[in-house]
């Protein structure tokens, strides 16, 4: 039972555009959620995160767009840099007073080309 | 800025081994996180432990086993190897903080744990 998915295994995007990562939920107890970033060989680092009572999150380059009634959400990166070519996970969690585990999405594999 | 540690970041063992996987959290960090990430696969929780009270736990084996110690490191303990466990086990750390809001958990590089 996959509640976090992203439908693009893969996105290739120019340079200088905008690259944009789609992400669904199922579970609407999800209150809380984050972008990662991947290389090969290294843990997934955070980039960016929105909680359910904002609809936008902005930091630098991207920008994290929330739609709780259709639950989905979109990484924007504006513009696009080569090093930004890297899988990225989505990941969900819900509040529980203490340690709250994280649910990820299958990642999409971004390629920012010249 | 200090990250997560683990250690070691390489592990080859043969099948019914034991291998033991450490994680030491950012400081002031209180909580710690057990990720695995099969080939192709999206990380899944294993478990998790705050103020060194096991605090969650997910699709963890049996045969796996896990603490936190006073000054915060944890270790992830599997028993029983088997070929199936080959996997990236990552661990994670975030700080409870003040009126209880959770923050984002920070990721160390990865122990790739290879069962022959």
């Amino acid at each position: 039972d996959q509640q976090v998915k992203q439908n693009s295994p893969s996105l290739s995007v120019q340079e200088g555009r905008i690259s944009i990562l789609n992400c669904d939920y199922t579970n609407s107890m999800f209150d809380y959620f984050l972008w990662y970033k991947k290389y090969p060989a290294e843990g997934p680092t955070f980039l960016i995160s929105i909680s359910s009572i904002k609809d936008k999150n902005e930091d630098g380059r991207f920008t994290v767009f929330l739609n709780k009634s259709a639950k989905h959400l979109s990484l924007h990166i504006v513009p696009s840099q080569p090093g930004d070519s890297a899988v990225y996970f989505c990941a969900a969690t819900a509040y529980t007073g203490t340690a709250s585990k994280l649910t990820f999405g299958t990642g999409t594999r971004l390629q920012v080309t010249l | 800025a200090a990250g997560v540690i683990q250690s070691p970041r390489h592990l080859i063992k043969e099948k019914r081994e034991t291998a033991t996987l450490k994680c030491y959290p950012i400081p002031r960090h209180d909580t710690v996180y057990w990720y695995q990430q099969g080939p192709g696969q999206d990380p899944q929780f294993l478990i998790s432990f705050y103020e060194k009270m096991q605090s969650d736990k997910g699709s963890i084996p049996d045969r796996f086993s896990a603490q936190q110690f006073s000054d915060y490191h944890s270790e992830l303990n599997m028993s029983s190897l088997e070929l199936g466990d080959s996997a990236l086990y990552f661990c994670a750390s975030s700080a409870k903080l003040a009126g209880g809001l959770y923050n984002e958990q920070f990721f160390g590089p990865g122990t790739r744990l290879t069962v022959l």
